[in-house]
């Protein structure tokens, strides 16, 4: 299995949007809405910020929110606060009954 | 909330076998319907699965990591584990337990991470 394709890094200014794309395969992305997104800061646990594509944990903040068009899956935060400067990775469901995460992206607030 | 808590040794030999445990803070792992699943990212980089076990006993394999792993559970004591054999310093990396809700994406318990070195 390879890993889902994230880009390396993604910027933006308090305020803007962003959004981070998660490029699969029809064997992962493209055949299954178990796809969900995860945000890690330095030193800390990998917390669920979106699950099965669209759907937020209770609690995540309604800045973010998920999409799936074909084998691309995309994050996008909106409102960018300096508290999202992180780590995003994907992850989705493969057809085979495994799981493959993305390489990560590395969020900076200007 | 339910708790994860993962536990093992520190350092490991080069070519010896990885023994890691999940202790789970409820009975969530024989009563619930969850998968409970191995993670790791190695310093510095990004998150790789290695394996998972659901509620009814399926279990499924990292391909590239299939030959050995082996997932298992003892759920009278709440615990569930990794073994991983022939290790290298490739498999130097933190190692969480999480449980996942079955039927989703949703893994949402994440275990602290135990940090896992090869080297002789």
């Amino acid at each position: 299995q390879s890993a889902l394709t994230q880009p390396a890094s993604v910027s933006g200014s308090p305020g803007q949007s962003i959004t981070i794309s998660c490029s699969g395969t029809p064997s992962d992305i493209g055949d299954t809405n178990y796809v969900s997104w995860y945000q890690q800061h330095p030193g800390k646990v990998p917390k669920l910020i979106i699950f099965d594509v669209t759907n937020r944990p209770s609690g995540v903040s309604n800045r973010f929110s998920g999409s799936k068009s074909g084998n691309t899956a995309s994050l996008t935060i909106s409102g960018l606060q300096g508290e999202d400067e992180a780590d995003y990775y994907c992850n989705s469901y493969i057809n085979d009954g495994s799981w493959v995460f993305g390489g990560g992206t590395k969020v900076t607030v200007l | 909330q339910v708790q994860l808590q993962e536990s093992g040794p520190g350092l490991v030999k080069p070519s010896e076998t990885l023994s890691l445990t999940c202790s789970v803070s409820d009975d969530s792992i024989s009563t619930g319907s969850y998968c409970w699943a191995w993670i790791r990212q190695p310093p510095g980089k990004g998150l790789e699965w290695i394996v998972n076990m659901c509620y009814s006993g399926t279990k499924y394999y990292n391909p590239s990591l299939k030959s050995r792993v082996t997932i298992s559970a003892d759920t009278s004591k709440r615990h569930f584990f990794l073994m991983m054999t022939s290790v290298t310093a490739a498999d130097s990396a933190i190692y969480y337990c999480t449980r996942r809700t079955a039927f989703t994406s949703r893994r949402d318990i994440w275990g602290q991470g135990t940090l896992v070195t090869v080297s002789s």
